[in-house]
C-alpha cells in the first residue's frame, strides 16, 4: 500500500499548481482520500477530503475557494488544484488514505514567494 | 471547528522511562481519536486509531486511553527510536483537526 504525490514546486503568490498523488496496493476506489499539509518546522493541518465515489468534498476554511480536490480511480489518483497561492500555503502536503490517514506518502513541496 | 489541546509540547526522557502525552477536544468526540508519530524528516505515521486500537506493527509499548474530551498516549518504556513529535487528531467530524504536536527527546 503505497501513495505516491507529485507536483509541488515553486511558485509566486497568485500562482496556481496541481498537485498530484498516485496509490497502489489497494482498491483505490473503496477509499475516501484527504490532503494533508505542513508548513515547514510547524504542524501538521487538514487540508481536504474526497469520498470514494467522489460524492462528498469538503475544505479547510483556510483553502475554501481557492482549492479544488478531486479524484479518477480509472487511474488510482487523487488530485488538488491549488489556486491563488499565498505565502502561508507554503508547506508540504501529503496525500493520506481513509477516516484515519493511513498510509501517508512521502509529501510534495509547494513553496510560494515573490 | 472541533479544537484539539496537546500537552505537554515537548518533553525530554530516559530510555526505559513511561512517558504519557495528553490531548484535549474543545467538545466530546466519543472515542475518536488517533495518535500519529513524525520523526525527523519523515511523514507522520499512524499509531493509534479509535482511542486505544493499535495499529498493526506498532511496537507494545504504545497505547492509548480516554473517551469524551480527554484522552492519553503512553509509551511504556521509552526507546531511543521512539525521538519524534506525536500528533493526535480527532475523526469525529469535518473539519479535521490535529493537536499542535508533542516532541519527545531522549535524554
Amino acid at each position: 500500500e503505497q501513495l505516491v504525490e507529485s507536483g509541488g514546486g515553486f511558485v509566486q503568490p497568485g500562482g496556481s499548481l496541481r498537485l498530484s498523488c498516485e496509490a497502489s496496493g489497494f482498491t483505490f476506489s473503496s477509499y475516501s482520500m484527504s490532503w494533508v499539509r505542513q508548513p515547514p518546522g510547524k504542524g501538521v493541518e487538514w487540508v481536504s477530503y474526497i469520498s470514494g465515489s467522489s460524492t462528498t468534498i469538503y475544505y479547510a476554511d483556510s483553502v475554501q475557494g481557492r482549492f479544488t480536490i478531486s479524484r479518477d480511480n480509472a487511474k488510482n489518483s487523487v488530485y488538488l488544484q491549488v489556486n491563488s497561492l499565498r505565502d502561508e500555503d507554503t508547506a508540504v502536503y501529503y496525500c493520506v488514505r481513509g477516516n484515519w490517514f493511513d498510509p501517508w506518502g512521502q509529501g510534495t513541496l509547494v513553496t510560494v514567494s515573490s | 471547528a472541533i479544537q484539539m489541546t496537546q500537552s505537554p509540547s515537548s518533553l525530554s526522557a530516559s530510555v526505559g522511562d513511561r512517558v504519557t502525552i495528553t490531548c484535549r477536544a474543545s467538545q466530546d468526540i466519543r472515542n475518536n481519536l488517533g495518535w500519529y508519530q513524525q520523526k525527523p524528516g519523515k511523514a507522520p505515521k499512524l499509531l493509534i486509531y479509535a482511542t486505544s486500537s493499535l495499529q498493526s506493527g506498532v511496537p507494545s509499548r504504545f497505547s492509548g486511553s480516554g473517551s469524551g474530551t480527554d484522552f492519553t498516549l503512553t509509551i511504556s518504556g521509552l526507546q531511543p527510536e521512539d525521538l519524534a513529535t506525536y500528533y493526535c487528531l480527532q475523526d469525529y467530524n469535518y473539519p479535521r483537526t490535529f493537536g499542535q504536536g508533542t516532541k519527545v527527546e531522549i535524554k
